[in-house]
Formats: structure tokens, C-alpha cells, sequence
């Protein structure tokens, strides 16, 4: 069974540090990793996905599958990123995802 | 589009009351997704559909839960009894799935306390 793990409930940085949110990953077939974010008062919504190896406001994830880990990243944190965020593994063809319990991460001005 | 539409956003109930919550997808979405919210478990997974049948309910705690989708616009999550444990932030979420995978868009949520 797939599983995602998070270690950190709460990640504290300062504005202007850089920022990672961990994720480790177990599962046995070809992983598809997201992470999705929630702001305060606002809907869960995706961040980016690790096919598009894209950059969504500064961040970016690198799927390390010999570490099997999806690791989130920005070079330096703004206070607007203060948000909790969720790592995902979707596995299946009809989508089944499975979240991490998430990382609430706090900038401080 | 106003997005996924969940209601009640709040429910408060005593213990062995019958709770139901309701989904409105996102118009021409063909899947639909019911997770629970908790601090302890984080987003959990309960069941999902594709075009209005159950595809996998194994996250569904247990017999007291069920879901139903009864047209491609509207589902909804029953708990009959509910037990202080069912206390939780409900998440509905609907996608378009066409063989890939696409984003799943999230409803607000339904905050249910059970006393």
C-alpha cells in the first residue's frame, strides 16, 4: 500500500530564508507527486505537480526516487507562503490519491 | 462556475444523530472525491467515484459511513449513527478524468462537531 509521510507538522522560518517542506513517499509501482496548498480561510488547491517541473511562486520539487522523496522548495520564503501545504501520491487509473498530513509552515516577518 | 459547493459548512450534532452532508461537483466532472480532515490523520481518503459509480470505498471508517451519487451533480455522505470520533473538517473534491491525472478542485468543506 502507498503511503506519504511528512515528519513535520510545523516548519518556522523567516522572511527571506529558505524554505524545505519534507516528503518521503513508499510505494512499489511509478509514482505521480503533487503538493497541494491550503491558505488561511481558503479552499485546498494545487501547488504543482512533479511531471510539469514547473515553478509555481518560487517553488519547486525535485521527485528523488532512489530517496523516494518529493522534497518542497524555495530559495526565500515571503510571508504570503505562510499556508499549510500537502504532499499527494496519486496511484491508480481512476486517481486514487493519498495525502501526507501535512506541514504547516509559518514565515515570520 | 462557482466551484465545488458543499452544505452545511457547519454542522453541530449530539451523539447517534444522522448526519448528511451534500456535494455539488463541478459541472462536466466525472469524478468525485470524499476525504475527512484531522489533525491527527491529516487528509484521509474515503471513497471516490467515476461517473456516478463507487470506485474504491476502502477508506470509508466503517458501516455507520456511507456515500451515494445519485446523478452526475450531486453526491452525498451519510453517518448513521455519528460518534464524537466522526468530529472532522469533510472534504468533497471533483476532477475531470480523461486516462490521466488531473487536479482535483476542493469544495470549502463541511465542519461537523459531534457531542
Amino acid at each position: 500500500a502507498q503511503r506519504v509521510t511528512q515528519p513535520e507538522k510545523l516548519l518556522s522560518v523567516f522572511k527571506g530564508a529558505p524554505v524545505e517542506l519534507k516528503c518521503n513517499y513508499s510505494y512499489s509501482g511509478s509514482p505521480e507527486l503533487f503538493w497541494y496548498v491550503q491558505y488561511s480561510r481558503q479552499r485546498l488547491q494545487l501547488l504543482l505537480r512533479h511531471i510539469s517541473r514547473e515553478s509555481i511562486k518560487g517553488f519547486t520539487a525535485d521527485l528523488n526516487k532512489g530517496e523516494t522523496s518529493f522534497h518542497l522548495k524555495k530559495p526565500f520564503a515571503q510571508e504570503e507562503d505562510s499556508a499549510m501545504y500537502y504532499c499527494a501520491l496519486v496511484s491508480g487509473g481512476y486517481q486514487k490519491v493519498t495525502f501526507g498530513t501535512g506541514t504547516k509552515l509559518q514565515v515570520i516577518p | 462556475d462557482a466551484g465545488v459547493i458543499q452544505s452545511p459548512r457547519h454542522e453541530v450534532t449530539e451523539m447517534g444523530q444522522e448526519v448528511t452532508l451534500r456535494c455539488k461537483p463541478i459541472s462536466g466532472h466525472n469524478s468525485l472525491f470524499w476525504y475527512r480532515q484531522t489533525m491527527m490523520r491529516g487528509l484521509e481518503l474515503l471513497i471516490y467515484f467515476n461517473n456516478n459509480v463507487p470506485i474504491d470505498d476502502s477508506g470509508m471508517p466503517e458501516d455507520r459511513f456511507s456515500a451515494k451519487m445519485p446523478n452526475a451533480s450531486f453526491s452525498t455522505l451519510k453517518i448513521q449513527p455519528s460518534e464524537p470520533r466522526d468530529s472532522a473538517v469533510y472534504f468533497c473534491a471533483s476532477s475531470l478524468a480523461t486516462g490521466g491525472y488531473y487536479e482535483q478542485y476542493f469544495g470549502p468543506g463541511t465542519r461537523l462537531t459531534v457531542t
